[in-house]
């Protein structure tokens, strides 16, 4: 069973306000990446990390930030939010030499 | 690049009825290939997974097999339950790759 923590699952919050959306794991791995998820399901690669001070861009270009500064940690923070951020938020880890992937149960976040 | 390509959804089937969600790929070497799938309000379980050509991953009824010749990977199950209704999503990592590929989901409905 995976050990893959966000918090929170549901956020409504006014435009403008700053947010954090937490990321925990509790395997060890190295990399762990934020990926969205817009209504129509597709997954777009927003940040990911190999490991503790590396940070890099996904695919989709985010105004949110991360920072990794434990292992084990791996938050994403948007400083100003906007309706346009509405979505839902999916934090995944991997150890794997396969590439596979371990996800929390995601963070739903409406900006109204 | 590397893509993965799966079977358009919504697709919608009675209890008991045979399930094939097709997946076919594009990689330039030798990936490892996955079935993620997303019930209702959570994130991504994997499914199955299978590392090498032939290989066939199997889990909860459901099965796929690594076909090189055709690179394809498609998800099959002989007699579906409501409880399979969710979205599936088929990804490739090629080796010593840091990010996984994802289709863009099929959504099944399971009708009782």
């Amino acid at each position: 069973e995976a050990d893959i923590y966000q918090t929170p699952r549901y956020l409504v919050i006014g435009t403008g306000k700053k947010i954090t959306l937490e990321c925990s794991q509790t395997m060890g791995h190295d990399k762990m990446y934020w990926y969205q998820q817009d209504p129509g399901m597709e997954l777009h690669l927003i940040h990911y990390s190999y490991g503790v001070n590396s940070t890099e861009k996904g695919d989709l270009s985010s105004e949110s930030t991360v920072s990794r500064i434990r292992t084990e940690h791996f938050p994403l923070t948007l400083e100003s939010a906007r309706p346009s951020h509405t979505s839902q938020y999916l934090c995944a880890s991997s150890g794997s030499a396969t590439g596979e992937l371990f996800f929390g149960e995601g963070s739903r976040l409406t900006v109204l | 690049g590397d893509s993965v390509t799966q079977m358009e959804g919504p697709v919608t089937l009675s209890e008991e009825a045979f399930l094939t969600i097709n997946c076919t790929y594009t990689a330039t070497g030798y990936p490892s290939l996955f079935w993620y799938v997303q019930y209702p309000g959570e994130g991504l379980q994997l499914l199955l997974k299978a590392t090498k050509a032939d290989d066939k991953g199997s889990n909860k009824g459901f099965e796929a097999t690594y076909r090189k010749e055709t690179t394809s990977f498609h998800l099959e199950k002989g007699s579906v339950q409501v409880s399979d209704s969710a979205v599936y999503f088929c990804a490739l990592s090629e080796r010593g790759a840091q990010k996984l590929v994802f289709g863009q989901g099929t959504r099944l409905t399971i009708n009782p």
